[in-house]
């Protein structure tokens, strides 16, 4: 199994400053690492597959960027509406995500 | 659009089986550009992906669950379905269906289901 880790576990920044979300895999993943955003109540919106591919109606301060074991998920200049939980997922072996950041906007 | 929709118990008894069908609208499941994936959640925590089928009815699953874990599909319904045998408090969870893409780079769970929350307990 392929183990994500995602850091840190807890962010808190004030609007329009940058977020930058971590994910680490325990084995070099081959390609298609994506993140999601998970907001209270609702099921996870894809936000970034294959890396750093914005999915459909997905605002340009969102972005991904990484390769092997270590991808990141960027966030240029917060709005109040980023304030979620964000997770990694990869498919090179199964699937599986990480166990997710939580962003608090201040 | 796409939609999918989760429908089933939402609680089930310590030991039973757990069953679960995820209607999808438009769009069809016959289509092979697509796996048909159940995602768990329990409260408070993260996701775990349970397994997937294809229409033809090929499967995987995680191979924590792979041994509780039966998916099938029913293509004139464009319908899939989840049976989780001998369940547990531990299977408490909301269980999402999700449309993983396949085709040009995409390769990830672009459409789920609003989610469903089953309870197990006595």
């Amino acid at each position: 199994e392929i183990v994500l880790t995602q850091s840190p576990a807890n962010l808190s920044l004030s609007l329009g400053e940058r977020a930058t979300l971590s994910c680490r895999a325990s084995q070099t993943l081959s390609r298609f690492l994506a993140w999601y955003q998970q907001k209270p109540g609702q099921a996870p919106r894809l936000l970034i597959y294959d890396t750093s591919y914005r999915a459909t109606g997905i605002p340009a301060r969102f972005s991904g960027s990484g390769s092997g074991t270590d991808f990141t998920l960027t966030i240029s200049s917060l709005e109040p509406e980023d304030s979620a939980v964000y997770y990694c997922q990869q498919r090179s072996k199964w699937r599986t995500f990480g166990q997710g950041t939580k962003l608090e906007i201040k | 659009q796409v939609q999918l929709q989760e429908s089933g118990p939402g609680l089930v008894k310590p030991s039973q089986t757990l069953s679960l069908t995820c209607t999808v609208s438009g769009g069809s499941i016959s289509s092979g550009d697509y796996y048909w994936s159940w995602i768990r959640q329990p409260p408070g925590k993260g996701l775990e992906w349970i397994g997937y089928i294809y229409y033809v009815g090929s499967t995987d699953y995680n191979p924590s669950l792979k041994s509780r874990a039966t998916m099938s599909v029913d293509t004139s319904k464009n319908q899939f379905s989840l049976k989780l045998n001998s369940v547990t408090a531990a299977d408490t969870a909301v269980y999402y269906c999700a449309r993983e893409t396949l085709r040009g780079q995409v390769f990830a769970f672009d459409f789920w289901g609003q989610g469903t929350l089953v309870t197990v307990s006595s």
